[in-house]
């Protein structure tokens, strides 16, 4: 049963331009994530957020950016986006910031043209 | 910095055969992190396998055990008799406070 929710599926755009992915968790958990898999279906966290707060920003490049209005959405923002930015962005959520028992979403495919 | 590695695969297996699939982590800046098994089966999102938080536990689900060995750092995943539906990818990650590091993960074929 899905309850993390990612929208869009696909997105194909050009480099340059400026993409958001959206994510929504019904679940009722405090915390959520976004992850980066790239083409070797490596998984690397990017951000993590406990209650609308940002608690994890590992090395990301600056044009990636999240933003939360609630604790159950967590959107991803990317300025400009660049050719290695191709990959699947995984949104998650948790019920707090120290079970790490992830929920996941189904993912969001961005190919940079 | 914590990282976690993992049996590199394809691994192909017949039905029916036993399985493991090794994992190792390294956790710096947590003495006893929490040990997780996750699974993406052909078509559907990643999901929890097992997961286990004391040292020396062992966690099972749908068949498949793995125990938190702190001494050897290791969370070996196996199964006495796999199936073809056990056909997936499977992650081994450690927990560090908020962050989940996963392994490369491990694609397992199972043949009939």
């Amino acid at each position: 049963e899905t309850a993390v929710f990612q929208t869009p599926n696909y997105h194909v755009t050009q480099v340059g331009n400026e993409v958001s992915f959206n994510c929504k968790q019904t679940l009722g958990h405090d915390t959520m994530y976004w992850y980066k898999q790239d083409s070797k279906k490596l998984l690397k966290i990017m951000f993590s957020y406990n209650n609308k707060q940002l608690i994890v920003n590992e090395t990301v490049p600056r044009r990636f950016s999240p933003q939360s209005s609630d604790k159950a959405h967590l959107n991803l923002r990317i300025k400009s986006v660049e050719p290695e930015d191709s990959a699947v962005y995984l949104c998650a959520s948790s019920s707090d910031w120290g079970q790490n028992t992830l929920y996941f979403g189904a993912g969001t495919r961005l190919s940079v043209l | 910095g914590d990282s976690v590695t993992q049996t590199e695969g394809p691994v192909t297996v017949s039905e029916s055969e036993s399985l493991i699939i090794n994992c190792t982590y390294s956790a710096t800046s947590i003495a006893y992190p929490n040990l997780f098994w996750y699974v993406r089966y052909p078509g559907e999102g990643l999901q929890l396998l097992l997961k286990v938080i004391t040292a020396g536990q062992k966690g099972s689900s749908r068949g498949f055990e793995a125990t938190y060995n702190k001494e050897t750092t290791s969370f070996h995943l196996q199964k006495a008799s796999v199936q073809e539906s056990d056909s997936a990818v499977y992650y081994c990650a450690l927990g560090d406070r908020g962050r989940i590091f996963f392994g490369d993960g491990t694609q397992l074929v199972v043949k009939p």
